[in-house]
């Protein structure tokens, strides 16, 4: 049981440049999240799933465009890397249900720098 | 200004101290307080769940929630080197539960043997 997996762990972007970062889950989690970690910032919500094909916004979207075509996969893409997207990101996945406890457990983060 | 706020630390306490971290929060409609620890270049890790008001005790670990005040605090006994790391609150309305957690900056411990 790995949990939840992020590939890649490091990745140097120049600007403009685009890329995919992969989120697996093995829990059957019904909820997917993507954050951003900034100093100072907390972790900031970009986009989340409360299941397969479907998407939402969260805090700071823009920027950014998700797919979750499969359950266990969310997809995060940068079209136009900019230097500002500089960050560690992490993906998140949750099984909520009534009276549950609301854990979401969290990736090992993938550090993203755009020069 | 920031719905959860968080001293950012960095905390640094001798081996055995209590530690006392905590959070102020504006949105009244919070319901569920949460506590993650983050070690260096890792992912947080749930570490305490609060619901409502109250306190909630799991070993050395004390979360508190004052919903009057705004103020949660998670404490910290017999603390270890190993309690070095980052240290989260989150929290989430009832409206949003399951889809969206708000996260404090982080408050960085340092527990030195």
């Amino acid at each position: 049981n790995a949990g939840v997996t992020q590939t890649p762990k490091f990745r140097v972007l120049k600007t403009g440049q685009s890329m995919t970062l992969l989120c697996a889950q093995d829990m059957n989690h019904e909820y997917m999240y993507w954050y951003r970690q900034d100093p100072g910032m907390g972790l900031r919500l970009i986009h989340y799933s409360v299941g397969e094909g479907t998407t939402a916004k969260g805090e700071v979207p823009d920027g950014y465009n998700v797919s979750r075509l499969k359950k266990q996969n969310f997809l995060l893409g940068l079209e136009s890397a900019a230097p500002s997207q500089t960050s560690v990101y992490f993906c998140a996945s949750s099984y909520v249900t009534g009276g549950r406890t609301d854990t979401q457990y969290f990736g090992p983060g993938t550090r993203l720098t755009v020069l | 200004q920031k719905e959860v706020e968080q001293d950012p630390g960095p905390l640094s306490v001798p081996e055995g101290a209590i530690v006392s971290l905590n959070c102020t929060y504006s949105n009244s409609a919070f319901q569920y307080f949460m506590w993650y620890r983050q070690y260096s270049r890792k992912g947080p890790e749930l570490l305490m769940y609060t619901y409502s008001s109250g306190n909630k005790e799991d070993g050395r670990f004390t979360a508190q929630v004052d919903k009057s005040s705004k103020y949660i605090s998670l404490f910290i006994r017999d603390s270890q080197p190993s309690d070095s790391a980052t240290y989260l609150c989150a929290m989430s309305s009832l409206a949003e539960y399951g889809n969206k957690l708000v996260f404090g900056a982080g408050t960085i411990l340092r527990v030195k043997s």
